[in-house]
C-alpha cells in the first residue's frame, strides 16, 4: 500500500525557516517524480514544487522559486522542502504527492500545515 | 500560467440526480507528446485530494462508473450520473501540458 506521511509544519515568525519532510513506502520510491502541493485555509490547490527520481531537474512555482529547495534521500525513501524567508501568504497545509510520471499526481499524503504567523 | 475556470463554483445536487462540472482553460492542453494532460480531483471534508479522472477521460482504479470525465482542447467537463451522499466536497480540475501545472478554483457539491 502506497503511504505519505508529511512531518515537520509549525508556527513559524515572518522571515523564519522551516524544513518539511514526507517518507514514502509501498512503492519503490526512486522510480518516481514526486511534488509538493499547498493549500491555504479554505482555499484551492497550489502545485508548489516538483523532482526528478534522481534529483537532477526541479520545478518551482514563481511565488516559491529562490526561498523554498525541494531535495530528496531515494536512500531514506524521503522527500523534503526547505522553506526559508517565509512570507504569511505562505499559511497553507503542505502535501506531499506521487507524481506519475503522465504529468499528474496519483497518491498524496495527510498534508502538515505551516502557519506563517507573528 | 495557464488559468483554469470552472463553473459552477457551488453546486447544490439532489440525491440521484446527475451533476456537471466544466473547466476551461486559457490555454489548449494539448501537449507536444499530443496528449491532454487533464486531470478531476476530489477533496472530501478533511482529506485529501484524490484523483478521480486522468488525461480526460481515464477513470482511476476504484473509482466508480457514474463519474465521467470528457472534452479537449481548451474546454472540459466531469460528470456524475446519479449523485450520491458520498461525492459531497470539493472538486478541482487540474492541467498537467505546461508548468507550472495549475488546478481550477474547485466546485463545492452539496446535497439539496
Amino acid at each position: 500500500e502506497v503511504q505519505l506521511v508529511e512531518s515537520g509544519g509549525g508556527l513559524v515568525r515572518p522571515g523564519g525557516s522551516l524544513r518539511l519532510s514526507c517518507a514514502a513506502s509501498g512503492f519503490t520510491f526512486s522510480g518516481y517524480w514526486m511534488s509538493w502541493v499547498r493549500q491555504a485555509p479554505g482555499k484551492g490547490l497550489e502545485w508548489v514544487a516538483n523532482i526528478k527520481q534522481d534529483g537532477s531537474d526541479k520545478y518551482y512555482v514563481d511565488s516559491v522559486r529562490g526561498r523554498f529547495t525541494v531535495s530528496r534521500d531515494n536512500g531514506e525513501n524521503s522527500l523534503y522542502l526547505q522553506l526559508n524567508s517565509l512570507r504569511v501568504e505562505d499559511t497553507a497545509v503542505y502535501y506531499c504527492a506521487r507524481d506519475t510520471g503522465q504529468r499528474s499526481v496519483d497518491y498524496w499524503g495527510q498534508g502538515t500545515l505551516v502557519t506563517v504567523s507573528s | 500560467d495557464v488559468v483554469m475556470t470552472q463553473s459552477p463554483l457551488s453546486l447544490p445536487v439532489t440525491l440521484g440526480q446527475p451533476a456537471s462540472i466544466s473547466c476551461r482553460s486559457s490555454q489548449s492542453l494539448v501537449y507536444s507528446d499530443g496528449n491532454t494532460y487533464l486531470d478531476w480531483f476530489q477533496q472530501r471534508p478533511g482529506q485529501s485530494p484524490r484523483r478521480l479522472i486522468y488525461k480526460v477521460s481515464n477513470r482511476d482504479s476504484g473509482v466508480p462508473d457514474r463519474f465521467s470525465g470528457s472534452g479537449s482542447g481548451t474546454d472540459f467537463t466531469l460528470k456524475i450520473s446519479r449523485v450520491e451522499a458520498e461525492d459531497v466536497g470539493v472538486y478541482y480540475c487540474m492541467h498537467g501540458t505546461h508548468w507550472p501545472f495549475t488546478f481550477g478554483q474547485g466546485t463545492k457539491l452539496e446535497i439539496k
